[in-house]
């Protein structure tokens, strides 16, 4: 069974320029979570969906990122425009949905991204 | 709101020893615990999970967690750590019932373990 997928796994870009970031979970998981991981730092999560509802959008921050995930399958985070301090790794992890909090999150390699 | 403290950003061990990892919560609702571990350029892969039950639980790889709810504490041991063990260990306690959050994970800092031939 392939695991949950991230595209692409490095990414520098110059400050205020767009990135984005893709991310295919594992085949039946209904659940997809964005998670920031800054260096020295546990993952943040940034949003969850359920299909296709973000659920909890609450620590994304509105004004540079967004994210969709149109058809509950996968899913697409940007960052429009890119702050130095967007530095970091951005994981993605999907569960099966509707264990809430006994879940297992299966998560990506994540994307590594150096905004200079 | 929950959170997680892992004591020790760094420990390092030499192969064979003992390894002990230090994890403390903070919950106001039963919690659910889990430790995760991460190696370099890699995602993050579950160790273990507690959910309700037994206070001991077995995972992954030789590692084993315990689960105290008078210590608030879900420390990581292993009793004879291996090379390929060397990887940095986190933390998570799944926010509680009720919400949106709903089945979030928070995260400790994390631990980096080095172990020593």
């Amino acid at each position: 069974e392939a695991g949950v997928v991230q595209s692409p796994r490095y990414k520098i870009i110059e400050k205020k320029q767009p990135v984005a970031f893709w991310c295919n979970p594992i085949s039946g998981h209904n659940t997809l979570y964005w998670y920031r991981q800054n260096l020295g730092q546990g993952p943040e999560l940034l949003i969850r969906y359920e299909n296709e509802e973000a659920v909890d959008d609450s620590q994304l921050p509105k004004d540079r990122f967004s994210a969709e995930r149109l058809k509950g399958v996968d899913s697409t985070l940007k960052i429009q425009p890119a702050e130095l301090g967007d530095s970091a790794v951005y994981l993605c992890a999907s569960s099966w949905g509707g264990g809430g909090i006994r879940e297992t999150q299966y998560f990506g390699p994540g994307t590594r991204l150096l905004v200079l | 709101a929950q959170s997680v403290t892992q004591l020790g950003s760094h420990v390092s061990v030499s192969e064979g020893a003992l390894v002990l990892l230090r994890c403390n919560y903070s919950s106001s609702v039963p919690p659910y615990l889990f430790w995760y571990v991460q190696y370099p350029n890699q995602g993050l892969q579950l160790l273990l999970k507690y959910t309700t039950g037994a206070t001991l639980v077995k995972g992954i790889n030789g590692f084993e967690a315990e689960f105290k709810k008078s210590e608030t504490s879900f420390h990581l041991t292993k009793p004879s750590a291996h090379m390929s063990d060397a990887a940095e260990y986190f933390c998570a306690v799944s926010e509680g019932v009720g919400g949106g959050s709903q089945g979030n994970l928070i995260f400790g800092k994390g631990t980096k373990l080095s172990v020593k031939p």
